[in-house]
């Protein structure tokens, strides 16, 4: 199985600051049909995960665009340019280029 | 918008089987494209694929649970299941039902999730 490690575990941010998260594959998600399926999801305290990117940068439908994705190959990071109190809760990163899907750890951004 | 209801016994014993069932709205099972999927998150934890079917009937296991897991599909019902026998503690977690899209590779709509908990 792939494994997907997220750094940091938590991240303690500033209102109005911006945040950033990691996630590294232990193979590259680049798929036979060329495409690289990682996205990233968002959990909200009691709620279930949320879809924010797919395709390493392709926002989802309804998601505000201080969200972003970047990155290629094994490294791709999610940013959130200016960070406000709704963005609380913890982000996953998941792959579905190799079955099974997996997901990474997570991060949970907490304001400071 | 498509929605999706997890709904199924809250309490298993050990050793038993759990069974939930997915109820989908707003788009119809049998329209192809997508896969059903059911994922589970222990609790306080991270998440787990457990597998996902498609209208069709095929299935997809992770090869971590395959020897316990069975998701079927009812297209009259627009519903899909999912059975995870010979259940332990371990098991305890709250499941989602989600749509895997084939073409863009992701889960783009999750149902609420329900806690199920294995205890005698």
């Amino acid at each position: 199985d792939i494994v997907m490690t997220q750094t940091p575990l938590s991240s303690p941010v500033t209102l109005g600051q911006p945040a950033s998260i990691s996630c590294r594959s232990s193979q590259s998600l680049v798929h036979s049909d060329g495409n690289t399926y990682l996205s990233w999801l968002q959990q909200r305290p009691g709620q279930p995960p949320r879809l924010l990117i797919y395709k390493i940068s392709n926002r989802f439908s309804g998601v505000p665009d201080r969200f972003s994705g970047s990155g290629a190959g094994t490294d791709f990071t999610l940013k959130i340019s200016r960070v406000e109190a709704e963005d609380v809760g913890v982000y996953y990163c998941t792959q579905a280029t190799q079955f099974p899907r997996t997901f990474g750890g997570g991060t949970k951004v907490e304001i400071k | 918008q498509v929605q999706l209801q997890e709904s199924g016994p809250g309490l298993v014993k050990p050793s038993q089987t759990l069974s939930l069932t997915c109820t989908v709205s707003g788009g119809s099972i049998s329209s192809g494209g997508y896969y059903w999927s059911w994922i589970r998150q222990h609790p306080g934890k991270g998440l787990e694929w457990i597998g996902y079917i498609y209208y069709s009937g095929s299935t997809y296991y992770n090869p971590s649970l395959k020897s316990r897991v069975t998701i079927s599909v009812d297209t009259s019902k627009n519903q899909f299941s999912l059975k995870l026998s010979s259940v332990t503690a371990a098991d305890t977690a709250v499941y989602y039902c989600a749509r895997d899209g084939a073409a863009a590779g992701t889960i783009d709509y999750w149902g609420q999730g329900t806690l199920v908990t294995v205890s005698s």
